[in-house]
């Protein structure tokens, strides 16, 4: 089945504590983002990668950190985790191919809270 | 750059009704507008979208149209069943910000009632 698999569902952790939440996807896809989601304001970008190696900023990066070292994985870090970064996260992939731009599939989401 | 405004933030509907959900964008160079729906607990599924250069498309009960002189699309759901009720997202591609991006619309909650 295709589909986008995030690690953990849930995670409640201290303030400062690092933490990283994975991400993989089974379509070959090249193209891999991270959401936020938080009431009232819909789905916001904090990262995204075109391809292996290759990384950006989306419009809400601040605290958080990527890497795609492997095609299949896009793992989020926090670092140093403060309380408002509690909220739920969605990674999602999709195709890439010139300037056409693709359906994203979602994973399930984490539901993170960092007191 | 891009911003995605959409209403109703709420609708409740008698199962059996129709259903508009819609969407205003800035850009006027996006080009793809998808439609997701959010069950509880799940992540987004893509439910329909259309490009820049169709008015309209339909899948069973569901349809988009869009306007791109207005630069605004909505979503309809004919023949409403309680099974749709959910949390619809829309989203607009900017043409700026990296290929392959978009913006999202805050979400409308649908109450399909028995």
């Amino acid at each position: 089945e295709a589909q986008v698999t995030q690690n953990p569902r849930y995670l409640i952790t201290v303030t400062g504590k690092k933490l990283t939440v994975t991400c993989s996807q089974n379509m070959n896809h090249e193209y891999m983002s991270w959401y936020r989601q938080d009431p009232g304001l819909g789905l916001r970008q904090i990262y995204y990668s075109m391809n292996v190696e290759v990384t950006d900023k989306g419009d809400v990066p601040e605290g958080y950190k990527v890497s795609r070292k492997e095609k299949r994985n896009f793992p989020l870090i926090l670092e140093s985790p403060s309380p408002n970064q509690t909220s739920l996260y969605f990674c999602a992939s999709s195709l890439s191919r010139g300037s056409t731009t693709y359906g994203y599939t979602f994973g399930s989401g984490t539901r993170l809270t960092v007191v | 750059g891009e911003n995605v405004e959409q209403h109703p933030s709420t609708l409740s509907v008698q199962e059996g009704d129709s259903a508009v959900i819609k969407c205003t964008y800035s850009d006027s160079a996006s080009n793809y507008f998808p439609w997701y729906k959010q069950e509880l607990g799940k992540g987004p599924q893509l439910i329909i979208d259309i490009r820049s250069n169709v008015g309209e498309k339909k899948d069973q009960r569901i349809a988009v149209t869009l306007n791109k002189t207005a630069k605004h699309f909505s979503l309809h759901i004919t023949e409403t069943q309680p099974e749709d009720s959910a949390v619809y997202f829309c989203a607009a591609s900017p043409s700026t910000g990296g290929y392959n991006k978009l913006i999202f619309g805050a979400g409308t909650r649908l109450a399909v009632h028995p």
